[in-house]
């Protein structure tokens, strides 16, 4: 079935270095791939997503960028703060099924200060 | 605006026993989703609805879970018999026309004993 990697599992970085998150995905289908955070106990939230006719996209300190050819889409934070600290969760579409999402593994991201 | 609101927040059940859960997702929004979510794990999609309508249920193991969305508005989701592994967070999501950004509950944590 379709299946989205994700890497690293565990980063740790200094409090103003960057992080990147990187995803690989099987389904050539999937035209739409949203990044979530999740905070310890709490809900996923939606932090970025980006579409397939979208080679990248920037919202202040947080970037994604994606290539269809290769099926690898990958979240870059600058700047990062402790309350950067989160698991955070690549997604791509199912297909043609709408907006039902695949999720990768996770990202567990420390920021240190 | 309101959220997406699930019931229970936990249960502990033993195995072979059943349970239930409930979501009653944004007003207006069409689809919803459920989601499993394993400690350490990304969420994985067992059923999507749109309206009162199965979209996809491919992932949902048949043999014991069962879920509806009878009015087209809440939603339950039902394990019967359950097993230890369907220990998890069992997360509810609905999303709006026209927009991926899926908006989750915060979750109803099953113990499977």
């Amino acid at each position: 079935g379709e299946n989205v990697e994700q890497h690293p599992s565990t980063l740790s970085v200094q409090e103003g270095d960057s992080a990147v998150i990187k995803c690989t995905y099987s389904d050539s289908a999937s035209n739409y791939f949203p990044w979530y955070k999740q905070e310890l106990g709490k809900r996923p939230q939606l932090i970025i997503d980006i579409r397939s006719n979208v080679g990248e996209k920037k919202d202040q300190r947080i970037a994604v960028t994606l290539n269809k050819t290769a099926k690898h889409f990958s979240l870059h934070i600058t700047e990062t703060q402790p309350e950067d600290s989160a698991v955070y969760f690549c997604a791509a579409s199912l297909g043609v099924r709408g907006y039902a999402l695949n999720f990768g593994k996770g990202t567990s991201l420390l920021v240190t200060p | 605006e309101a959220g997406v609101a699930q019931s229970p927040r936990y249960k502990i059940i033993e195995k072979r026993q059943s349970v239930a859960f409930w979501c009653n997702p944004i007003s207006g929004h069409a689809t919803l989703y459920w989601y499993q979510q394993i400690l350490g794990q990304g969420p994985k999609l067992l059923i999507q609805f749109q309206n009162n309508g199965v979209v996809d249920d491919s992932q949902l193991p048949k043999d014991r879970f069962s879920a509806e969305r009878l009015k087209g508005v809440d939603s339950t989701l039902k394990i019967q018999p359950a097993k230890l592994e369907d220990s998890a967070v069992y997360l509810c999501a609905s999303s709006g026309p026209n927009t991926g950004e899926l908006f989750f509950g915060e979750g109803s944590r099953l113990t499977v004993l």
